[in-house]
């Protein structure tokens, strides 16, 4: 089992619809979680971050963390072409007090289609 | 601020050469991290340094690979001798350590193509 899973798609959403992004992780103690977004030829930059159990949003888009089920998902409400991009699930593997050790996942093709 | 800096942009070279990667990281930031990025293994953490000192490189490939970070603003990832193998996105990025909450920024990245 991979240590953070996502579907690598493509998902393909029309313009304004809903983008729902999944993310697993197989580490119990991981305690911070991240998606980063990255267009092709790009680096990878941060979009959200969460650390508790619950919904996180900001602007369009809203972080949702469960603990218990082990998922971090990540939601884009009214998508737009320039939302086109792969997302990366990052965990940190770290304890409190030590470093962001992150482990991302392969990431989820997002394409938004108008 | 600048952002993480990186260079070259783009490196091309033969297998056997040594190849130099360079990286700034944000002024300020305590935590310098080297990442490299493939189609087959996605986003993979190679070593982070804190304070300039190395805490964590068992994702260094194999003994090919090196990296020094001689002062706060400055770091250097060495292949050598360098393989095709190799060829892929290197990401430096940097970050400024508070408990959980800390975020890392990337940098450009450098694209290495070993013939």
């Amino acid at each position: 089992q991979k240590e953070v899973e996502q579907n690598s798609g493509p998902l393909s959403v029309p313009e304004g619809a809903i983008a729902s992004l999944n993310c697993t992780y197989s580490d119990r103690v991981s305690q911070s979680f991240f998606w980063y977004r990255q267009y092709s030829g790009k680096s990878p930059e941060l979009i959200m971050s969460i650390y508790s159990n619950g919904d996180k949003e900001d602007g369009r888009f809203t972080a949702q963390l469960n603990k218990a089920s082990q998922y971090v998902s990540l939601l884009i409400r009214d998508s737009q072409p320039s939302d086109s991009a792969t997302y990366l699930c990052a965990v940190n593997r770290g304890n409190t007090g030590t470093a962001s050790k992150l482990t991302f996942g392969t990431g989820t093709r997002l394409q938004v289609t108008l | 601020d600048a952002g993480v800096i990186q260079s070259p942009r783009h490196e091309v070279t033969e297998m056997g050469q040594e190849v130099t990667l360079r990286c700034k990281p944000i002024s300020g930031h305590d935590y310098l991290f080297w990442y490299r990025q493939t189609m087959m293994r996605g986003l993979e953490l190679l070593i982070y340094f804190n304070n300039n000192v190395p805490i964590d490189d068992s994702g260094m490939p194999e003994d090919r690979f090196s990296a020094k970070m001689p002062n706060a603003s400055f770091s250097t990832l060495k292949i050598q001798p360098s393989e095709p193998r190799d060829s892929a996105v290197y990401f430096c990025a940097s970050s400024f350590h508070r408990g959980v909450t800390d975020t890392q920024y990337f940098g450009p990245g450098t694209r290495l193509t070993v013939l």
